[in-house]
């Protein structure tokens, strides 16, 4: 039973680039979440999917924007990307209708380095 | 709004002691609580949670965290660190539905935890 999968591992971007982030979600699960982890942070929640909306979004600007597939996949777009734009990109995913038993379960994320 | 504060950035301890790291979160309603672990280069995995009941979690790999709701602390332990168990540490309140029970998570800072052999 596959885990969360999230693509590419490592990526370095140049500032005002924009970068496209993937993940798929653990089997049977229909939410993605995702979140960024600055480096001696906790991680903060970007924003959610589920049905393919966005449901829920955390403070961060308009060049944060995401999509949820029909399969439940999800991509991260980050759009004129900025030097603090450096981080760990992680996906969590879960099941809309049963958090609470089935909780978020992570990916090992995706290390972006704007320079 | 939530808040969780983990007040030790870095713990030291020898293998074979007993652990507690602490965390303390600022929530209005009852909180749902976590704590998740995090080795280098890797996500983040489920030690345990709570929603409700007995106020003494138990969960993976020998620890268990107590939920006191009249200090807003939700304390993990362990009896006896491995060496395998040095890692970095978060706690996480649940800060917000999106309908039905699914939810985003705010976490704290975390506590990096250093065992000496």
């Amino acid at each position: 039973d596959a885990g969360v999968t999230q693509s590419p591992t490592h990526l370095i971007k140049t500032r005002g680039q924009q970068v496209t982030l993937r993940c798929s979600p653990k089997s049977g699960h229909d939410t993605v979440s995702w979140y960024q982890q600055a480096l001696g942070q906790g991680p903060q929640f970007i924003f959610q999917y589920y049905e393919e909306e966005e449901r829920q979004r955390g403070n961060f600007p308009d060049r944060f924007s995401g999509h949820q597939f029909p399969n439940y996949s999800s991509e991260l777009n980050v759009n004129a990307l900025l030097l603090g734009d450096s981080a760990l990109y992680l996906c969590a995913s879960s099941f809309f209708r049963d958090s609470h038993n089935s909780p978020l379960h992570f990916g090992n994320g995706t290390r972006l380095t704007v320079t | 709004a939530q808040s969780v504060t983990q007040p030790d950035i870095h713990i030291t301890v020898s293998e074979g002691a007993s652990l507690e790291l602490r965390c303390n979160y600022s929530y209005g309603a009852t909180p749902y609580l976590f704590w998740y672990v995090q080795s280098p280069g890797q996500g983040l995995q489920l030690l345990l949670k709570y929603f409700s009941g007995d106020t003494l979690v138990q969960g993976i790999k020998g620890f268990e965290a107590e939920f006191k709701r009249s200090q807003s602390s939700f304390n993990l332990r362990k009896p006896s660190v491995h060496w395998s168990d040095a890692a970095e540490y978060f706690c996480a309140v649940v800060g917000g539905y999106s309908g039905g029970s699914n939810y985003k998570l705010t976490f704290g800072k975390g506590t990096l935890l250093t065992v000496n052999p």
